[in-house]
């Protein structure tokens, strides 16, 4: 069964530094979202990218982060200048949407700790 | 704005003890209602997705219900691995999804 990638699944950083998350959606996906979830909170909404260009973002994606889907496959988000708060689990999804009815594949997420 | 509230925070059933996980929302327009179940360290597995009042899902021993202010999510004599929390998302007029805090359910066999 077809299922979307996250790598690395663990990462730690300095504070101040640059991380880039990579995931792989599932093949035949049009919509591309990026959440993050700390830890014991809710799942949040960071930003949708559809036809290469952004969609959707949450008040959360400032500056600080940006999205890119540098080929057919990758679909990365990168944090720039890494904070404490910053820590979390970055979960990637993609979804189909087949006769008006849209379903999202979660991946496994990545860790990211700041240290 | 949107808001999603998932009660209760925690649940624990024993093994075949059926009950129900409450979702209620406010959404301006909804475009669809989401549940979801996470297991620890994991990313949320797509369940059900609903989209008018009235709408009914089923899979297995869970079954969807949506009316315009919540969603139900019911649990059928319930097996161990049921255990999970289960998320709520909305996703409206904005077209970005809301998530509750979700349910923590444990049963215990």
């Amino acid at each position: 069964e077809p299922e979307v990638t996250q790598t690395p699944s663990h990462q730690v950083t300095q504070m101040g530094q640059e991380v880039i998350l990579r995931c792989v959606p599932i093949s035949n996906h049009l919509y591309f979202y990026w959440y993050r979830q700390i830890l014991g909170q809710k799942v949040e909404f960071l930003v949708s990218f559809y036809n290469n260009e952004i969609s959707e973002k949450s008040e959360i994606f400032d500056d600080q982060f940006s999205v890119e889907r540098p080929d057919g496959s990758n679909f990365t988000l990168k944090i720039r200048s890494t904070k404490l708060e910053d820590s979390a689990m970055y979960f990637c999804a993609s979804s189909v949407t087949i006769g008006g009815k849209e379903t999202q594949y979660f991946g496994p997420g990545t860790r990211l700790l700041v240290l | 704005e949107d808001q999603v509230t998932q009660s209760p925070e925690a649940l624990r059933l024993q093994e075949g003890e059926s009950s129900s996980l409450n979702c209620s929302y406010t959404v301006s327009g909804l475009r669809g209602l989401f549940w979801y179940r996470q297991d620890p360290g994991k990313g949320p597995e797509f369940l059900f997705t609903l989209y008018s009042a009235g709408e009914e899902k089923e899979k297995e021993r869970l079954k969807a219900t949506l009316t315009k202010k919540e969603s139900f999510l019911h649990i059928t004599a319930p097996k161990p691995e049921d255990s999970a929390t289960y998320l709520c998302a909305v996703s409206g007029g904005s077209y970005i999804p809301t998530f509750g805090r979700g349910t923590s359910l444990i049963v215990h066999p």
